[in-house]
């Protein structure tokens, strides 16, 4: 069965630094994967996806991640933190395996970022 | 604009009480899920619906119940077998079943037992 790990529940950066969030996954076939960010007492919103057409994926808000299969990562990168970027960031695969053929997402446990001045 | 709505934001529950969480969508979208979301265990599913009238059990299905009357709509009961109901309440939809497809997440609703 397919399974997420984000390494760190907690990540603290400073404004303008380097945001680097790790997500290593476990998968049995081809993964499809997904970072999404959540804003307190909101929803979780797409950042970006990878789904095998180019390993480096840009995303929104100047995220990217770099899906490296050797490694089973799939970590996420902003080169300059900003302010607003402070929220809880989740990693999912999604396991084909779900039976029904339907999309099932399986979820890190997630990282909180804070970006102090 | 197309989305998600869940209702009600904040919801108190007694104990012994069913409550019911809303969710719509005009996404079109045929899939559905619900999540439930604890401070540090990120996301478990609870239930999805791949089409209407049909629901399947997800992780952590015990204590709740959903119906699939209408392709936009997609409630959530959550019935006094549930031990531990205090939680953020996410719905979800997609607009396929392949692995490709993101789920596009509703604002949640914060439930809490008193």
């Amino acid at each position: 069965a397919q399974s997420v790990t984000q390494l760190g529940s907690h990540v603290s950066v400073s404004e303008g630094a380097l945001v680097l969030l790790r997500c290593n996954y476990s998968s049995s076939v081809p993964p499809y994967l997904f970072w999404y960010v959540q804003y307190p007492n909101q929803g979780l919103q797409l950042l970006l996806k990878y789904t095998s057409a180019a390993t480096l994926v840009k995303g929104i808000n100047g995220f990217e991640a770099e899906f490296k299969k050797s490694e089973t990562s799939f970590h996420l990168t902003k080169p300059s933190a900003h302010m607003s970027d402070a929220a809880e960031y989740f990693c999912a695969v999604s396991d084909p395996a779900g039976g029904g053929g339907y999309n099932k997402l399986i979820f890190g446990a997630g990282t909180r970022l804070a970006v102090h001045p | 604009d197309g989305g998600i709505t869940q209702s009600p934001k904040y919801l108190f529950r007694k104990e012994g009480q069913n409550v019911t969480l809303s969710c719509e969508q005009n996404l079109n979208h045929d899939a559905m899920y619900w999540y439930r979301q604890d401070p540090g265990q990120g996301l478990r599913l609870i239930y999805y619906s791949q089409i209407v009238n049909d629901f399947q059990k997800g992780d952590i299905a015990e204590g709740y119940s959903v119906s699939r009357e209408k392709k936009e709509s997609f409630p959530l009961t959550v019935t006094s077998a549930q031990k531990n109901p205090t939680a953020f309440y996410l719905c979800a939809s997609s607009a396929g079943q392949g692995p490709y497809n993101e789920q596009f997440f509703g604002p949640g609703t914060r439930l809490t037992v008193l």
